[in-house]
């Protein structure tokens, strides 16, 4: 799987809109874009996925340029609880019947205030 | 939503001892992983598993390292002998399918003294 690059660490404060970007330069044309979040003591939680097209669910909208080089996670009325380490992760489709791992990095570690 | 079971959340083990880990998967999903997480650093993968078998490995599974998932019950992580360096925290997850999201356990904190 290719690599991400993302900040160490963002700041914010609680009801604010947070973006969080990660760059991708050398995706290839079969490879996802997740992300995941873990916050201390917990195991990693699914955020968000996606190919092509922006995509948005309960969680989080997920933004991605249109040469799929870089994506930003955007986290609208951040509170406390989104506290955690945001990981960008490139994921190849795997064949069918095959395992498909995902593969951690140190993440983004996003701090937010009251 | 659906969660990953892991049991024990906490294991102190002799160093050379053997230990088991623990896993009740998402009850659907077919596909089982084990992650490993060493304080303050990243999540390393170790396996996945899928219908008996282990699909991929990678190099921090060594050869004192086993899973396997017998019919209906926990998916395991064995490590026999232990050593000071398994000490960390082991997460499993599982997934419906190859590509599908994977939904994580709390973890395994594992110490070998």
């Amino acid at each position: 799987d290719a690599k991400t690059t993302q900040p160490d660490s963002m700041e914010s404060t609680e009801g604010e809109t947070v973006h969080l970007p990660c760059s991708h330069a050398t995706i290839s044309g079969n490879e996802y874009i997740y992300w995941y979040r873990q916050v201390p003591l917990q195991g990693p939680e699914y955020v968000t996925h996606g190919l092509q097209q922006n995509t948005t669910n309960s969680m989080a909208f997920l933004a991605i340029a249109s040469d799929r080089k870089s994506s930003t996670l955007i986290l609208p009325h951040v509170s406390l609880r989104d506290a955690a380490v945001y990981h960008c992760i490139l994921r190849v489709a795997p064949q069918q019947g095959t395992g498909s791992k995902l593969s951690f990095g140190k993440g983004a570690k996003l701090t937010v205030s009251p | 939503g659906p969660k990953v079971l892991q049991i024990p959340s906490h294991q102190i083990i002799d160093m050379g001892q053997m230990v088991t880990l623990n896993c009740d998967p998402v009850s659907n999903h077919l596909y089982f992983y084990w992650y490993k997480q060493i304080l303050g650093q990243q999540m390393e993968f170790l396996v996945n598993f899928y219908n008996g078998k282990v699909m991929e490995k990678s190099k921090l599974f060594k050869d004192q390292f086993s899973v396997e998932r017998p019919d209906g019950s926990y998916f395991t992580l064995k490590i026999q002998p232990t050593a000071l360096e398994d000490s960390a925290v082991y997460f499993c997850a599982s997934s419906s399918t190859p590509n599908s999201d994977y939904t994580f356990g709390s973890g395994t904190r594992l110490l070998v003294i």
